[in-house]
């Protein structure tokens, strides 16, 4: 536990409105993660970034944007083109994408309305 | 295709029960394997990897490759095993894909 923080755990927002997420690691890694986690459907991929000023889309990227200007942040910010935007999302980080475990922040549990 | 599936979406076993988490994948290649969990307002962490063959609160999985199966055992339940369990796969581009995931229910 500890060492990636995400903020806050709750997030209510206004439909329209953008939304950004706050993932933060201390732990040095290179690589980074957002997911998100849907009831019956596991977690599915939204960006990753495997190093800083580099970032991939993942398998559900639209509606989606992330950056990637320092080590060790990694914010999310979920759009008004995002049509199902209420959900739970996860952080992670590893010290790499082809070997290492990867490392997940509490969540931030999105309703919007 | 790149897939995982965890057929049972919840399983429910009284303590002291042997318990079985299905698994299985589809890849093209070598696979590495991965079981996390996430118990109860905690955080998801890994619970072990195929590569490491080590057996973790009791936990163990092997790899057939025959029937492409990543399957988590533990001989004897806990209550305390209640929590959810997901299997992973890293792919070729060293993302990971996860199943959907299966709820532990184990009951006193």
């Amino acid at each position: 536990d500890g060492g990636i923080t995400q903020s806050p755990k709750y997030l209510f927002r206004k439909e329209g409105q953008n939304v950004t997420l706050s993932c933060e690691q201390n732990l040095n890694h290179d690589a980074m993660y957002w997911y998100r986690q849907d009831p019956g459907q596991g977690l599915r991929l939204i960006y990753y970034s495997q190093i800083v000023n580099d970032f991939q889309k993942g398998d559900i990227a639209e509606g989606y944007s992330v950056s990637r200007e320092k080590k060790e942040s990694f914010p999310l910010t979920v759009t008004s083109a995002q049509k199902n935007p209420t959900a739970f999302y996860l952080c992670a980080s590893s010290m790499d994408s082809f070997y290492y475990e990867q490392y997940f922040g509490p969540g931030t549990r999105l309703t919007v309305t | 295709a790149q897939r995982v599936t965890q057929p049972e979406k919840l399983l429910s076993v009284f303590k002291g029960a042997p318990v079985e988490l299905k698994c299985n994948y589809s890849y093209s290649g070598s696979p590495e394997l991965f079981w996390y969990v996430q118990y109860s307002r905690q955080r998801l962490q890994l619970l072990l990897r195929h590569i490491s063959r080590e057996s973790i609160k009791g936990f163990t999985a092997d790899l057939n490759k025959g029937e492409t199966s990543f399957h988590l055992k533990k001989p004897f339940a806990q209550e305390e095993d209640s929590a959810m369990y997901y299997c992973a796969l890293r792919s070729q581009g060293g993302k990971l894909i996860f199943g959907q995931g299966t709820e532990l229910s184990v009951k006193p």
